[in-house]
């Protein structure tokens, strides 16, 4: 597949456990965020999104918590499963179409 | 619902040729369109945009260059390619307001040798 990533920081689970991958921002006036979900060699896949309004929202197995003060997000994703292995990144929005995306970090789910 | 297609799925060039990618959309009208590029261990970048048929906005300069001939076409194009255009492109479509979550095709990796 897809050479996406080669370098990327790499979190291995086990099967069943939960995962928690995190992202930091750059720009405070940043207020739309957005996790996505890449396999190799295939296009990068929407999992959930959050606005600044907002400090938590949950999805099906997965939450995304923004923490504004530090500028932090992350992504849990609850009882991981092998199908969750893939690279996942955040994107930040800053106004408009205008989004800057992050290196992602790979997840490896063991069994 | 929507979808968006990419092709070719992998394409090997000579440097020095031209180069064509063709993005297509589906179940939306008037969609905003992006090419990206990414790159091994980086975020991704924004090559081009476009609002509407016609109208294309470029990030960065390069020797690539975008087109929209119709409203769910999205065409990336290059005269002459150079070893440096390797990748892996991404057209991605959002609905025409503000903040709106782009959606992704499955890409087009292009390896110029």
């Amino acid at each position: 597949g897809e050479s996406v990533g080669l370098h990327l920081p790499t979190l291995s689970v086990q099967e069943g456990d939960n995962s928690i991958i995190n992202c930091a921002y750059s720009n405070s006036a940043s207020d739309y965020f957005i996790w996505y979900k890449q396999e190799s060699g295939k296009g990068p896949q929407f999992i959930i999104d959050i606005r600044s309004n907002m400090d938590k929202r949950q999805g099906q197995r997965v939450t995304v918590l923004l923490n504004k003060t530090v500028k932090h997000l992350s992504l849990q994703i609850a009882a991981t499963q092998p199908g969750d292995s893939a690279v996942y990144f955040c994107a930040e929005n800053r106004g408009g179409q205008n989004f800057v995306f992050g290196p992602g970090t790979r997840l490896s789910v063991l069994p | 619902s929507q979808t968006i297609h990419q092709w070719p799925a992998t394409l090997v060039q000579p440097v020095g040729s031209p180069l064509s990618l063709e993005c297509t959309v589906e179940g939306t009208s008037n969609p905003n369109l992006y090419w990206y590029r990414q790159a091994a261990g980086r975020g991704l970048q924004l090559l081009f945009y476009s609002v509407g048929i016609g109208q294309i906005s470029s990030e960065v300069p390069q020797n690539l260059s975008a087109s929209r001939p119709q409203d769910r076409q999205f065409i990336l194009s290059s005269k002459k390619l150079l070893l440096s255009d390797s990748g892996f492109y991404l057209c991605a479509w959002s609905r025409a307001t503000s903040q709106e979550t782009q959606y992704f095709g499955p890409g087009t990796r292009l390896l110029v040798l």
